[in-house]
């Protein structure tokens, strides 16, 4: 079965440093990894996904992904956090075929920039 | 481009009502997901259509729950009778469907409709 682990519950960082939400995955064969941001009271927004080629991939907002197969990584990043950034994020996962057809989520990691 | 439409935004019932939620999704979308999202934790998947087609309701309770969606478009999701556990945000998400593509394809979410059950 497929899954992803977002270690940290709740990320605070100060406005302008950089940011990384942490995110680990498990599947059988070849992911295809995303992420959604979440604001109060709002529905998921896509942010970037990974599916093949360059492992760095790069998204809406400034937010950026580094794909790490080895590591079965797909933490977010961002160089310079705004207080705007702050919401709930979600990693995802679904594999190339079959059962692994769903798009699992993770647990979510809060993001606080703090001023 | 308009997003996903989903109503009602609110919706507050007492235990053993029935309750249904509406969804329309982005204009040529062929594929259209229905969520449970519970509080702090990520959505999980309660049915998959292909146009009109229910190909994945594998997560669906059935006993209660109930899904349609007519011509291939819009879709209500019901819930008869409703349950204290029942309370959750409901998410429609749809996708192009493109064939071949699923795996890859991007799902765009709508508001959701958050359901309290008393």
């Amino acid at each position: 079965a497929q899954s992803v682990a977002q270690p940290e519950d709740q990320v605070n960082v100060a406005e302008g440093n950089p940011l990384t939400v942490k995110c680990t995955y498990s599947v059988s064969g070849n992911p295809y990894l995303f992420w959604y941001v979440q604001y109060p009271n709002r529905g998921l927004q896509f942010l970037l996904k990974y599916i093949t080629g360059d492992n760095l991939v790069k998204g809406s907002y400034g937010f950026e992904a580094e794909f790490n197969k080895s590591q079965t990584s797909f933490h977010l990043k961002k160089p310079s956090a705004l207080v705007s950034d702050s919401a709930l994020y979600f990693c995802a996962v679904r594999g190339p075929g079959g059962s692994a057809r769903q798009l699992t989520f993770g647990s979510g990691t809060q993001l606080t920039v703090l001023p | 481009e308009a997003g996903v439409v989903q109503s009602p935004r609110y919706k507050i019932i007492e235990k053993k009502q029935p309750v249904a939620f509406w969804c329309n999704p982005i204009s040529g979308h062929n594929t259209l997901y229905w969520y449970l999202q519970n509080l702090g934790q990520g959505p999980e998947l309660l049915i998959r259509y292909e146009n009109e087609e229910a190909v994945d309701d594998s997560q669906l309770p059935k006993d209660r729950f109930s899904a349609e969606r007519l011509k291939g478009v819009d879709s209500t999701l019901k819930i008869q009778p409703a349950e204290l556990g029942d309370s959750a945000v409901y998410l429609c998400a749809s996708s192009k469907g493109l064939a071949g593509s699923y795996s890859t394809d991007t799902q765009y979410f709508g508001p959701g409709t958050r359901l309290t059950v008393l």
